[in-house]
C-alpha cells in the first residue's frame, strides 16, 4: 500500500542548529511529495513540493528537501533553526492518477534558545 | 491575496445541535476538500468536490454531509455533533487534473470545533 512515513514525532534543535526532518515513502512509482508547516491552531501551509523537475527542492522559510529516489526519501532541511520555526511539519505525497494527499503523521520541531 | 477563508475560526456547539461550517475561496480552484484534523494527528479527508461532483472517502460518517453551491463555496454541515467530533476542520482547494503533475492543495487557516 501506498503510505509516508515520518521519522520521529518530535524533533528538537538548538537555535543555529541544523534541522533534519526525516520523510520516506513507500510506493512503486515516485510520486509528487509535498512538505506542510503547521502553526498552533493554523492551517497548513506550503513550504516546498517535488513534482519530478529538480530533486533538490527549495522553499519558503530557508528550508529545501531533496528527492531521493534510491532512498525512497524526501527529507526536509534548514542550515540554521530559528525560534519561529518551532511548528508541526507533515510530509505527504500524491500519485499521479489521484489528486488526494496522503499525509505522514507529523513532526513537531522544538527549538530551544 | 488570492486565498482560502474559513469561517468562523471558532464555532461551539451543543451535543447534538446540527452545525455547519463554511469555506470560500478566491483561487478560482476546481477541487475543494474537508479534513478533519484532532489533536496532534495528521489531517484526515472526509470528502472533496471536484466542480459539483461529490466524492465522498468510505469512511466518512453520515453525520458528516457537504454542499457547493457555487465556484467559491463550500460547506461542511454537521448534523449531530457528539464529543468525538470537537476537532479541527480544514478546508483546502487545488486545481486538480487540469495543474497536472503541479496540483497543489491550499489551505484555509481552520475552524476550531468545540462540541459541549
Amino acid at each position: 500500500a501506498q503510505s509516508v512515513t515520518q521519522l520521529g514525532s518530535h524533533v528538537s534543535v538548538s537555535e543555529g542548529a541544523l534541522v533534519l526532518l526525516r520523510c520516506n515513502y513507500s510506493s512503486s512509482v515516485p510520486p509528487y511529495l509535498f512538505w506542510y508547516v503547521q502553526y498552533p491552531n493554523q492551517g497548513l501551509q506550503l513550504l516546498l513540493k517535488y513534482t519530478s523537475a529538480a530533486t533538490l527542492v527549495k522553499g519558503i522559510n530557508g528550508f529545501e528537501a531533496e528527492f531521493k529516489k534510491s532512498e525512497t526519501s524526501f527529507h526536509l532541511t534548514k542550515p540554521s533553526a530559528h525560534m519561529s520555526d518551532a511548528a508541526e511539519y507533515f510530509c505527504a505525497f500524491r500519485m499521479d492518477s489521484s489528486y488526494k494527499l496522503i499525509f505522514g503523521s507529523g513532526t513537531r520541531l522544538l527549538v530551544r534558545p | 491575496d488570492a486565498m482560502v477563508i474559513q469561517n468562523p475560526r471558532y464555532q461551539v456547539t451543543q451535543f447534538g445541535k446540527p452545525v455547519t461550517l463554511s469555506c470560500s475561496q478566491t483561487l478560482n480552484h476546481n477541487v475543494m476538500y474537508w479534513y478533519q484534523q484532532k489533536s496532534s494527528q495528521a489531517p484526515k479527508l472526509l470528502f472533496h468536490y471536484y466542480d459539483k461532483d461529490f466524492n465522498n472517502e468510505a469512511d466518512t460518517p453520515d453525520n458528516f454531509q457537504s454542499r457547493r453551491p457555487n465556484t467559491s463555496f463550500c460547506f461542511l454541515d454537521i448534523r449531530s455533533p457528539g464529543l468525538g467530533d470537537a476537532a479541527m476542520y480544514l478546508c483546502a482547494t487545488s486545481r486538480g487534473a487540469l495543474a497536472g503533475r503541479s496540483d497543489t492543495q491550499y489551505f484555509g487557516p481552520g475552524t476550531r470545533l468545540t462540541v459541549l
